[in-house]
């Protein structure tokens, strides 16, 4: 079982800030890493899928990178309604697993 | 416009049996996988078991291997998860996700989830 490992847990800072969230596998998925927004009470929303790229309606604050395994998910100018949690997911050989979350909370 | 409708969660007694429903729309959904992902209260995500768009390739998580299982009919557009021997620790919100098409990787769209309540 891949495990994922996400830091920093949470992550305090302010609109128009940068936010750089990490995530790590215990070994290589190649570039199958999704990452996705949760807000509380909400469903999960895909951010990125395949590590890079932007699902539909995402904005370009939003860019992920990375392969094998470490990945970066990257808010470029905090907007207020991006203070969230961010999980990873991967999937290797079609088992998956998610990542325990960071939140990201206004400073 | 996508929609993944789920029913069928509720309150059962340790070792009981549920069977979780999706219903699908919008899409053609017999050329998606789909997965099943769930969240006890106030933790975080846990994926509990994904097939593919046939129905017969399964995979599933290790706390549920053995006792749930994921199925589909294509022909009614609904997903389920038969949950068998339940424990305290399946408590949960249970989400039915849809794939981005394969190859590609990342559930595109969630429904709102349905909570099983596993206590005596």
């Amino acid at each position: 079982e891949i495990v994922l490992t996400q830091s920093p847990a949470t992550l305090s800072l302010s609109p128009g800030e940068r936010a750089t969230l990490s995530c790590r596998a215990s070994q290589s998925v190649s570039n199958s890493l999704a990452w996705y927004q949760q807000k509380p009470g909400q469903a999960p929303r895909l951010l990125i899928y395949d590590a890079s790229n932007r699902a539909a309606g995402i904005p370009a604050r939003f860019s992920g990178s990375g392969s094998g395994t470490d990945f970066t998910l990257t808010i470029s100018n905090l907007e207020p309604e991006d203070f969230a949690v961010y999980y990873c997911q991967q999937r290797s050989n079609w088992l998956r697993s998610f990542g325990p979350g960071t939140r990201v909370d206004i400073k | 416009e996508v929609q993944l409708l789920e029913s069928g969660g509720g309150l059962v007694q340790p070792g009981g049996s549920l069977r979780l429903s999706c219903a699908a729309s919008g899409f053609t959904f017999n050329i998606y996988a789909m997965s099943w992902v769930r969240q006890a209260p106030g933790k975080g995500l846990e994926w509990v078991s994904s097939l593919n768009k046939a129905g017969d390739d399964t995979y599933y998580g290790a706390s549920v291997k053995g006792r749930f299982t994921i199925s589909r009919d294509n022909s009614k557009d609904t997903l389920y998860l038969q949950m068998d021997n339940l424990r305290a620790e399946d408590t949960a919100l249970y989400y039915c996700v849809k794939d981005l098409r394969f190859p590609l990787f990342g559930g595109d769209s969630w429904g709102q989830g349905t909570l099983v309540t596993v206590s005596s």
